[in-house]
């Protein structure tokens, strides 16, 4: 089945300073990646996704990039902010497969 | 208003004693789906539903049952709770899956004695 890996597993940045996320995946059939949020005692939310047939998508601060050839996947998120302090997942799919293979997160943590 | 309804939020059981979780939506989604996340794991897909009556196995089924007889409700059952199941889990769901918005509920905190 599909493995992701995420890294790093934390990440502290100051205010204003931008921050990257990176996610790898083994199977070269998925071709959808979102990136879900979550902060502390709170449920994850979708921040944004991106399908195969795309290499960048962004919305405002935050970007994703997506290198098919070498199966990795990674969120920019630009200008930080102390509320973006959060755990971030990756995630990949495939059509067909049904399931939604998660990375194990990252704790990203913005200083004022 | 659109939402995902975990019950209970917490719960503190002993080894054994057989328990279900309840999750429904509102939205009318096909896709349904239980996650259990662990420090260092992430999000771990325990069991997922297409449709009514559609259930397959995620990554960890093991220990877990679940059904969908209405296309509104998909509950997790623990037949036999152990320790290692101690963790916090996630109901989803979504009009499909690669295309579309995965909406958690709010989370449901076991722990296991």
């Amino acid at each position: 089945g599909e493995n992701v890996e995420q890294h790093p597993s934390t990440l502290s940045v100051q205010e204003g300073d931008s921050a990257v996320i990176k996610c790898t995946y083994s199977d070269s059939a998925s071709n959808y990646f979102p990136w879900y949020k979550q902060e502390l005692g709170k449920r994850p939310q979708l921040i944004i996704d991106i399908r195969s047939n795309v290499g960048e998508k962004k919305d405002q601060r935050i970007a994703v990039t997506l290198n098919k050839t070498a199966k990795h996947f990674s969120l920019h998120i630009t200008e930080t902010q102390p509320e973006d302090s959060a755990v971030y997942f990756c995630a990949a799919s495939q059509t067909g497969r049904r399931a939604l293979t998660f990375g194990s997160g990252t704790r990203l943590q913005v200083q004022p | 208003e659109a939402q995902v309804t975990q019950n209970p939020r917490y719960l503190i059981t002993v080894t054994g004693k057989k328990l279900t979780v309840t999750c429904s939506q509102n939205m009318n989604h096909e896709y349904m789906s239980w996650y259990r996340q662990d420090p260092g794991l992430g999000l771990r897909q325990i069991y997922y539903s297409m449709n009514v009556e559609v259930t397959d196995k995620g990554d960890v089924p093991e220990g877990y049952k679940v059904s969908r007889k209405e296309k509104r409700n998909f509950p997790l059952i623990l037949e036999s709770p152990s320790p290692n199941q101690t963790s916090l889990y996630f109901c989803a769901s979504s009009l499909g899956l690669a295309k579309n918005i995965q909406y958690f509920g709010a989370g449901t905190r076991l722990s296991v004695l």
